[in-house]
């Protein structure tokens, strides 16, 4: 198996531009999550889907943030607008009820500028 | 809610152990985690330790759960430069939304030659 896949691995874009992370989930996993790392935060989780259903948001900052999960393998993290205080790196990560370990992806490094 | 601390910054000498610090507060947790991400990389799990467990040893790593106090520590023997990594500790709950692990801050482990 490839893994969790994200895309893109960086992104750089301007203040109050939409940007649009993507998470391809290891297949047969019914649990995705979004976490945020920041030097000064570590890693927050932002949104958790099950059976592609959000059941925790209450990371999610604002309203600019939101996730999709569409399917069970594709999620989307959407930013709109931007602002340069979102600049972080974000993982996917997925796993499957029963399992004990958690898989992530490479991240997305993200730059608002 | 659930909290997980540890320290933000460890460093040892090449050869020396190292050993990092974790403090959780749910008192259900049944896994207790801890994951290492290289420069660039996403989290990869170290090792895990089941609650009903005191100690386990893997090859140069060895994890300690204290329950009563709600301690977990991972000593790592004849560091190496290679170990230089951040260190993440993880728990899970036993039940509900607790589905997602609660991950402390992360550790910065630098190994000095």
């Amino acid at each position: 198996d490839a893994g969790v896949i994200q895309s893109p691995r960086h992104e750089v874009t301007e203040m109050g531009q939409e940007v649009t992370l993507r998470c391809k989930p290891i297949s047969g996993h019914n649990s995705l999550f979004w976490y945020r790392q920041t030097m000064m935060r570590g890693l927050e989780l932002l949104i958790y889907f099950n059976n592609n259903v959000p059941i925790d948001d209450s990371g999610m900052p604002e309203d600019r943030f939101s996730a999709k999960m569409p399917n069970a393998s594709f999620s989307t993290l959407k930013i709109q607008p931007s602002e340069p205080r979102d600049s972080a790196v974000y993982f996917c990560a997925s796993n499957r009820d029963g399992n004990t370990e958690a898989f992530f992806g490479q991240g997305t490094r993200l730059t608002v500028v | 809610g659930e909290d997980v601390e540890q320290s933000l910054f460890l460093s040892v000498r090449e050869g020396d152990s190292s050993v990092i610090n974790c403090t959780y507060t749910d008192s259900s947790s049944t896994y207790l985690y801890w994951y290492k991400q290289e420069p660039g990389a996403g989290l990869q799990l170290l090792t895990y330790i089941f609650s009903n467990m005191d100690m386990k040893q893997d090859q140069r790593l060895t994890v300690l759960l204290n329950k009563k106090d709600k301690h977990l520590s991972l000593r790592i023997a004849d560091t190496q430069t290679g170990d230089s990594a951040i260190y993440f500790c993880a728990e899970k709950g036993s039940s509900g939304s607790a589905r997602q692990l609660t991950f402390g801050s992360g550790t910065q482990l630098t190994v000095l030659p």
